[in-house]
């Protein structure tokens, strides 16, 4: 069974703070890929990152940051020096190799940046 | 645009009517996707389309809902005799190709349902 666990509902952090999203996930496949999205209040999900279960490296984007612990299931998702436009709803996704091709999503993080 | 297009952007119909949804991909993208995004939930699969055909309609909640698509592009979901809890936002999106694992999918913006 496939499954995306983000524990977090709701983090408000102050402008500028870091700010880590967690994601755990659970899966049988030893191959598979996971997404990170952003939905922001316009509604559309922006995909902001991939990573395949064969690459641990941490990858760094700007702000963004991603951790992928394999050992944990875990793929955490970091902002530094939030923005207020960084305030969305941000899902965590897992694609698995069998069964439907589709995304299984987490139920989202909503994020709210105060000024 | 060069986004995926849905419509209508909002719908606002009575119980017991029957409703289209439309979804536009990206032009190219070989695959498509209904998802259901309910208040405060996660998103939730309903179909998905590789070409025009739909190997995987285990998410359909329930036979009043049904999908098409014609010509490899545009799809409809329809949903038939709507009841309350059909209300809920509905996201298309496509991507490459369904069989490669890494291609993201590209949602739009959704349609906003609310049956009264």
């Amino acid at each position: 069974a496939q499954k995306v666990t983000q524990a977090q509902t709701e983090i408000s952090v102050v402008e500028k703070e870091d700010v880590t999203l967690d994601c755990v996930y659970e899966t049988r496949d030893t191959t598979y890929y996971l997404f990170w999205y952003k939905q922001p209040p316009s509604g559309e999900l922006v995909f902001l990152i991939r990573r395949n279960s064969f690459d641990e490296q941490n990858e760094i984007s700007g702000r963004y940051s991603w951790n992928f612990q394999k050992s944990t299931s875990s793929f955490n998702f970091t902002i530094t020096a939030s923005q207020v436009v960084d305030s969305a709803v941000y899902f965590c996704a897992l694609r698995p190799p069998t069964g439907a091709n589709n995304l299984f999503f987490g139920t989202g993080t909503r994020l709210t940046v105060i000024p | 645009g060069a986004g995926v297009s849905q419509s209508p952007s909002n719908k606002v119909t009575e119980k017991g009517k029957d409703v289209e949804l439309r979804c536009d991909p990206i032009s190219g993208h070989t695959a498509l996707y209904w998802y259901r995004q309910s208040l405060g939930q996660g998103l939730e699969f309903l179909i998905y389309f590789q070409g025009n055909s739909a190997p995987d309609k285990s998410g359909l909640p329930s036979d009043r809902f049904s999908a098409e698509r014609t010509g490899g592009s545009v799809s409809t979901l329809t949903i038939q005799r709507t009841q309350q809890e059909d209300s809920a936002v509905y996201l298309c999106a496509s991507s490459y190709d369904s069989q490669l694992l890494n291609s993201p999918l590209h949602f739009g913006n959704g349609t906003r349902l609310t049956v009264t």
